[in-house]
């Protein structure tokens, strides 16, 4: 257990549709990074969060969305989602921001848009 | 096109040889982490590497750094079967980090 919670862990849903993946960070942990994952594109960096703030933003659609709570879960929020949506989304954190140290990530949520 | 470039993409040994890993870049990076990845599990921290030219050991993983911090590599001595996984390298910039393709490293029994 790397202390990096995600749920759920398998996500089936159809095209159209909108969901919400949810993480809670290892405790002590500030920063939180979304990462989509798919066989043909790598690990891709969504977006980050410190503390309740946007810090940065990588190749995240516009149909995504995300936000990092005061109590520092984060959701990530996917709507009209596309057959292309599928892939594993991991959630990281780490308790600076950047990831000069690393990060520890959680399990991620294997998404399937059918 | 990838910040970082891994390979090889794919490697398959026999139980006992020795292999090593590249990722190459371009950037320069603040540091630079190596990953191991298992199916269905997310990336777990191996190292993490600062300095040029510095290198780090880790039972019979050995990592480097190379001195312009833009490269790195990753040498495993007499591999086993638990050593079979994806290999990411990641460097990190301001405040994210971005991950290479990786390398799906399989040793043989």
């Amino acid at each position: 257990d790397s202390g990096v919670t995600q749920t759920p862990k398998h996500l089936i849903t159809a095209t159209g549709q909108r969901v919400t993946l949810r993480c809670s960070p290892r405790s002590g942990d500030l920063s939180v990074y979304w990462y989509q994952q798919s066989l043909d594109q790598g690990l891709q960096f969504l977006i980050q969060y410190y503390n309740g703030e946007e810090r940065a933003k990588g190749n995240i659609l516009e149909r995504f969305s995300a936000q990092q709570f005061p109590d520092l879960h984060s959701e990530l929020n996917l709507s009209s989602l596309e057959l292309g949506d599928s892939a594993l989304y991991f959630c990281a954190s780490s308790v600076a921001s950047g990831g000069r140290y690393g990060y520890t990530f959680g399990s991620g949520t294997r998404l399937t848009v059918v | 096109t990838q910040l970082l470039e891994q390979s090889p993409q794919f490697l398959s040994i026999q139980e006992g040889e020795n292999l090593t890993v590249y990722c190459n870049s371009s950037s320069v990076f603040s540091s630079l982490q190596w990953y191991r990845q298992e199916p269905g599990e997310g990336p777990v921290l191996l190292v993490t590497v600062v300095t040029g030219g510095e290198v780090k050991k880790l039972k019979r993983l050995t990592f480097q750094f190379g001195d312009a911090r833009k490269d790195s590599s990753l040498h495993i001595t007499a591999a086993q079967p638990g050593d079979t996984g994806l290999y990411l390298c990641a460097g990190a910039g301001n405040n994210d980090m971005r991950f290479g393709a990786g390398t799906r490293l399989t040793v043989k029994p």
